[in-house]
């Protein structure tokens, strides 16, 4: 089944502890990219990837880091989690970057920074 | 200027009754797509349809259908026979800037309820 999948789902961590939210897509994308999903200010763009070891910023970068060393992977890392980056993570990938490719999403990861 | 704008913050629906959610989107590329995901209380995010800027034709996915009204720059979500299974938050994205990102950007959404 072609599918994106992020690890893990749900976490309640502590400020400062380092983590690493995994993606994995089976359907051979060129591209991938991060979301974080926050009421009142919708889903916004934190990293893409264009293909392997091709990475940039999306629109909210700030505390964040990525990796892409091989096509299907697209690990998020947190090397200082804050309280303000708890929120719902979304991580998508897509054939390629075309605008006509829809991007398609695992079904998030919960995070949660005390 | 927000790019995606729905105007529906909530929306109801009798069973098996049609509806149609409202999406208009801002941008100066001459080349971008607009897509439609649905997102139930569970929180995943499911793709719908997608309709492309040079597309002629209206989108249609099953039940889902995409009214694209290019010079009003719209591109509402038809969907027919509503059944209970519907009752999601729906959000109209528009993707563009091949070369800069290619990313997403998201309408605020509309919680689609369906009334037995």
């Amino acid at each position: 089944e072609a599918q994106v999948t992020q690890n893990p789902r749900y976490l309640i961590t502590v400020t400062g502890k380092k983590l690493t939210v995994t993606c994995s897509q089976n359907m051979n994308h060129e591209y991938m990219s991060w979301y974080r999903q926050d009421p009142g200010l919708g889903l916004r763009q934190i990293y893409y990837s264009m293909n392997v070891e091709v990475t940039d910023k999306g629109d909210v970068p700030e505390g964040y880091k990525v990796s892409r060393k091989e096509k299907r992977n697209f690990p998020l890392i947190l090397e200082s989690p804050s309280p303000n980056q708890t929120s719902l993570y979304f991580c998508a990938s897509s054939l390629s970057n075309r605008v006509g490719q829809p991007q398609h999403f695992g079904d998030g990861t919960r995070l949660s920074i005390l | 200027a927000q790019k995606i704008t729905q105007t529906q913050p909530g929306m109801f629906v009798q069973e098996k009754e049609a509806v149609t959610l409202d999406c208009t989107y801002d941008t100066s590329d001459q080349s971008y797509g607009l897509f439609w995901y649905k997102q139930p209380s569970s929180g995943e995010m499911i793709f719908l349809i997608y309709q492309g800027s040079y597309d002629e034709q209206n989108a249609t996915e099953g039940r889902y259908s995409l009214n694209f009204q290019k010079a009003r720059k719209s591109a509402n979500l038809v969907i027919s026979a509503s059944q209970l299974g519907d009752s999601a938050m729906y959000f109209c994205a528009m993707r563009e800037g091949e070369t800069s990102g290619s990313r997403l950007t998201f309408g605020e959404g509309t919680q689609l309820t369906v009334n037995p």
